[in-house]
Parts: C-alpha cells; structure tokens; sequence
C-alpha cells in the first residue's frame, strides 16, 4: 500500500522536551516536506529536502530541526527552543522539480504540549 | 512576498445548494493552482489541480474549479453540495522559490453541510 506515514498520531511534550515527529514515504519521491497547520492560518512551511543528504529552511523552521539520511524518511524535531509547539504537523512529498510538482499529504501528528 | 487568500473562513449550506469557494493570490508570473481538502479526521487531499490548458479544471467528487488570469483567481464549484462535503478546503499556488516549487496555502475556508 503506497503513501505517506506518519507517526505517533498524537503526542505530548513536557516543558524543555526535544520530540521527534516519525514521516516516511514509499512513493520513491525525491522531495519531503513539514508544515505546521494551525486553526485559521492555513498551512505553513517549516523544512524541506529535494534531496537525501540536503534540507532547506522554510518559512517558520526557528525551534525545529531535520535530517535527511534516506530517500524515504524525513524525521522532525521539534525543541524546546520551540516556544509554541502546539500545532497539528503535516509531511508531505513529491516528485521534485518539474513544471507539474505536485505533493500529496500524510495523515498528520497532532503535537500538544502538557 | 506572494500570498493566497480565502474570502471566507466559514460557509454553512443545506444540502444540495450551489457552492462557491473564492481563492486569489498575488503573484504575476506564471503558477500552479490546486485545491485541497480536509474531511474531518483525515488527510489533506487533492482536490484538483491546474497546471495549464483548459481554465476549467474538474477534479473528484463532482468538483471544478475556473482559472481566471485576469482576476489572480481560481475559485471552487460544485453545483449540489452533500452533507459529505463538510470538510475544510484549501486553496494553494505553486511559486517558484530559490529553484523550488514553494507552495502556498491559504488560510482556508471550513464548509459545514446541513442535511
């Protein structure tokens, strides 16, 4: 079954608490990407790779970090640098480049913190 | 900086009324347009897409969306909502950022179905 998975469903962070948000990909694309989703806001870029061993700051990547070290995983981190993490967090791939990219979305994380 | 815009953050309908969601941006070169929607509980899926040809793009579930270069806008239609269509949409432009295709997402519009 081809997609985008996304792991833990729900998760909780203490105050000071660095946490990993799982994403893999079987669809064999080149480009992973993260968007924060907050009510009324839409969605918003925090990081993302065209490539393994490459990542590129978004629009909001302050307090999160990622890494790239295989084609199918794109992990992020979110730290307690992250002064509001409480968001619902969304990955994304696509084939990259092209005049006709288009990314498909997986099933989210939704981060709280306690 | 290009932006999208939804004009409105919450439609209600009864059943089998006409929708129209409206959705412009800002940005005078060339663009990808797609609509993408969220049902309660699930992924954010594609709706429909326009890359170029036709303006007239129709996507799944009795969706279309028209693309109107004059007006910077690509607003969505279906002509006879369900109470199945009650989900948030959103509408997003493909533009080109630092040799990638950026993709921007407007603040979207939640669509609430009465039976």
């Amino acid at each position: 079954d081809g997609g985008i998975t996304q792991s833990p469903k729900y998760l909780f962070r203490k105050e000071g608490q660095n946490v990993t948000l799982s994403c893999e990909q079987n669809l064999n694309h080149d480009a992973m990407y993260w968007y924060r989703q907050d009510p009324g806001q839409g969605l918003r870029l925090i990081y993302y790779s065209q490539i393994v061993n490459d990542f590129q700051k978004g629009d909001i990547a302050e307090g999160y970090s990622v890494s790239r070290e295989k084609k199918e995983s794109f992990p992020l981190t979110v730290t307690s640098a992250q002064k509001n993490p409480t968001a619902f967090y969304l990955c994304a791939s696509s084939v990259a480049g092209g005049s006709q990219e288009t990314q498909y979305f997986g099933p989210g994380t939704r981060l709280l913190v306690l | 900086a290009q932006s999208v815009s939804q004009h409105n953050h919450h439609v209600i309908l009864s059943e089998a009324a006409s929708l129209e969601l409206g959705c412009n941006y800002s940005y005078g070169g060339t663009v990808n347009l797609f609509w993408y929607v969220q049902y309660p509980g699930q992924h954010l899926q594609l709706l429909l897409k326009y890359f170029s040809g036709d303006p007239l793009v129709k996507g799944i579930k009795g969706f279309e969306a028209e693309f109107i270069k004059s007006k910077f806008s690509f607003n969505l239609r279906k002509p006879s909502v369900q109470w199945s269509d009650t989900a948030e949409y959103f509408c997003a432009v493909t533009s080109i950022s630092g040799g990638y295709n950026k993709l921007i997402f407007g603040a979207g519009t939640r669509l609430a179905v009465h039976p």
